[in-house]
């Protein structure tokens, strides 16, 4: 499986944009990236996902770079509600019973602490 | 609409029992995922069911794991002989399935497992 790296914890302020990084060196060609975040004690949400161009979506924008070994995920405006662990995920293509579909591969991810 | 729901929230159980966990999918969702989330990891993949067949069920630890979801609905996660380390945080989680690569995996708040 692909790896990603993320930063252990970052901080903002709220109503500050945060930008979230994660490398994926070994990424490969036909692999998505897709970030989920988890809120405390509850399970994960999707929040985005891409390929090789940036997306931006009404919770945040993607910006993946042009050799696809990096990504960041963006909030543009940071709320208290915005603090969870996010998690950068490369989604794999494993063909399983015929069908293809995509396990998530979690990492620790980054906890991301908003103060007010 | 209904997202994931999982039964029941909190489950405290002894050593050496049997326990099961219920997921609920989103209705029409065909693909369903298990994970099961240590304190401070992200969570870990189990087993996959595409309609009521285990596609693939790789992630399972060992034979006291096992998953049935017998009309392509409601899943159920039945662990026996428990033991201390299987105390975790238990996610389901469901998707369209119809996306491949793409589709969003909407998790449930999970089954919190202590093993006394």
């Amino acid at each position: 499986d692909a790896k990603t790296t993320q930063p252990n914890s970052m901080e903002s302020n709220e109503e500050e944009p945060v930008h979230l990084p994660c490398n994926h060196s070994t990424i490969s060609g036909t692999d998505y990236i897709h970030w989920y975040r988890q809120l405390p004690s509850q399970g994960p949400e999707y929040v985005i996902h891409g390929l090789t161009s940036n997306v931006n979506n009404r919770m945040a924008s993607l910006a993946i770079a042009e050799d696809r070994k990096s990504s960041t995920l963006i909030l543009h405006r940071a709320t208290l509600r915005d603090a969870a662990v996010y998690y950068c995920i490369l989604r794999d293509r494993t063909n399983a019973g015929g069908t293809s579909y995509g396990k998530l591969t979690f990492g620790q991810g980054t906890i991301l602490t908003v103060h007010p | 609409g209904a997202g994931v729901s999982q039964t029941p929230s909190n489950k405290v159980t002894e050593k050496g029992k049997y326990v099961e966990l219920r997921c609920d999918p989103i209705s029409g969702h065909t693909a369903l995922y298990w994970y099961r989330q240590s304190l401070g990891q992200g969570p870990e993949f189990l087993i996959y069911f595409q309609g009521t067949g285990a596609a693939d069920d790789s992630g399972l630890p060992n034979d006291r794991f096992f998953a049935v979801r017998p009309e392509g609905s409601v899943s159920t996660l039945k662990i026996q002989r428990t033991e201390r380390g299987d105390s975790a945080v238990y996610l389901c989680a469901s998707s369209s399935g119809l996306a491949g690569d793409t589709d969003t995996q909407y998790f449930g708040p999970g089954t919190r497992l202590t093993v006394l």
